[in-house]
């Protein structure tokens, strides 16, 4: 199994900040099976990036992807107020499937 | 409008059986790898079952083999999730989710919370 750490924890920001989010894996993930998802109270989570560096359907520029082999970041050039919220790493590529513990995105 | 949108949880006791339905729409839904995810209160995002296309195959995860079992009606348009020997540690938010090995979960249901407790 894929281990996904994510790091770190919790971010406090400020809108307009960079947010830089990482996630390593303990083995190398596949063909760079790599997605991001931002998770908000009460909402269903939404795909961010897939293929560690791919902007999913009508995500925002801000939003980048990057990385390779077992070390992947997620970056959010200016954080908008909407931002605010748990992003989680997940790779799809070898069964079982598994996610990161979650990066929370906090108001600072 | 490309949805989907799961119905069924509810407060069950221990040792006790549910059933989740997701109806999907908007979208071709027999060509789609669809999956439940789960998120315990607290806690992250756990995919605990998968279905292939055709239902040929199926993915467990170890903490629910044996007691969960997933199915699709592609004339319908619908994924189940029959959970059964409910324990407390089952309880979560159940997401019906478009997605699975080799391809990112890039749609996802509002979810449906199952709370087992006596």
């Amino acid at each position: 199994e894929i281990v996904l750490t994510q790091s770190p924890g919790t971010l406090c920001l400020s809108p307009g900040e960079r947010a830089t989010l990482s996630c390593r894996a303990s083995q190398s993930v596949s063909s760079s099976y790599l997605g991001w998802y931002q998770h908000k109270p009460g909402q269903a989570p939404r795909l961010l990036i897939y293929g560690a560096s791919r902007r999913a359907t009508a995500i925002p520029d801000r939003f980048s992807g990057s990385g390779s082999g077992t070390d992947f970041t997620l970056t959010i050039s200016r954080l908008e107020p909407e931002d605010f919220a748990v992003y989680y790493c997940q790779q799809y590529g070898s069964s079982p499937l598994t996610f990161g513990g979650g990066t929370k995105v906090e108001i600072k | 409008e490309v949805q989907l949108l799961e119905s069924g949880g509810g407060l069950v006791q221990p040792g006790g059986s549910l059933r989740l339905s997701c109806v999907a729409s908007g979208f071709t839904f027999n060509t789609y790898i669809m999956s439940w995810v789960r998120q315990a209160p607290g806690k992250g995002l756990e995919r605990v079952s998968g279905i292939s296309t055709g239902s040929a195959s199926t993915y467990y995860a170890d903490s629910v083999k044996g007691r969960f079992t997933i199915s699709r009606d592609n004339s319908k348009n619908t994924l189940s999730l029959q959970m059964n020997s409910l324990r407390a540690d089952d309880t979560a938010v159940y997401y019906c989710v478009r997605g699975g090995t080799g391809t990112p979960f890039d749609l996802w249901g509002l979810g449906t919370l199952v709370t087992v407790a006596s």
